[in-house]
């Protein structure tokens, strides 16, 4: 079975400092891993997806994650957060039968200037 | 270029009512969901389908109901809605790496 889980429902960072958000996730089979971001009023927009090859992922807006294997992690990471980081983030993993998405159930990113 | 839309955008009804939430993609995708999203539990799946004349329960499907009668179209139905079903409403179609979603359907049952 695939299952996702991000640590911290909230994370408060200053501008400038760097944003780690935490996603483990479970999956009977090679996982295709995302991060999804949600501002608010809006639809979710896909940051960054690792399906193959290379384990870091670099996405839009200066965020990458990296996918490892041996700790089921795939955490989310921006060296300097800008006021416009603030959102909601969800990380998801792409189910055994290839067509079922499974979501977290979100961080909330707070920027402080 | 290729979108996902939904409508109405907000919508407030009564509770017993029928309502019925339109979603539209013209990615030509086979896969289409509906979520709905709540403080506090995320994006939770009621119904997805992987083709014309396919549908599937998911997670929290009682009381929806969908039906697909060609690529582009999968409208979500409550059949008598209930309080406990305002939420937002997001609809999404996949192709084989990633999910494409529409701006959401603020729903308010009073």
């Amino acid at each position: 079975a695939q299952s996702v889980t991000q640590l911290g429902s909230h994370v408060s960072v200053s501008e400038g400092a760097l944003v780690l958000l935490r996603c483990n996730y479970s999956s009977s089979v090679p996982p295709y891993l995302f991060w999804y971001v949600q501002y608010p009023n809006q639809g979710l927009q896909l940051l960054l997806k690792y399906t193959t090859g290379a384990t870091l992922v670099k996405g839009i807006n200066g965020f990458e994650a990296e996918f490892k294997k041996s700790e089921t992690s795939f955490h989310l990471t921006k060296p300097s957060a800008h006021m416009s980081d603030a959102a909601e983030y969800f990380c998801a993993v792409r189910g055994g039968n290839f067509n079922k998405f499974y979501f977290g159930s979100g961080t909330k990113l707070n920027v402080k200037p | 270029d290729a979108e996902i839309t939904q409508s109405p955008r907000h919508k407030i009804t009564e509770t017993g009512r029928q309502v019925t939430l339109a979603c539209h993609q013209t990615w030509n995708h086979n896969n289409m969901f509906w979520y709905r999203q709540d403080l506090g539990h995320g994006l939770r799946l009621i119904h997805y389908s992987y083709g014309v004349q396919d549908t599937n329960k998911g997670e929290v499907s009682d009381g929806y109901s969908v039906s697909r009668s060609n690529t582009e179209d999968l409208p979500l139905t409550l059949e008598s809605a209930a309080s406990s079903q305002t939420s937002v409403y997001f609809c999404a179609s996949s192709d084989l790496h990633e999910q494409y979603f529409g701006p959401g359907t603020r729903l308010t049952v009073t």
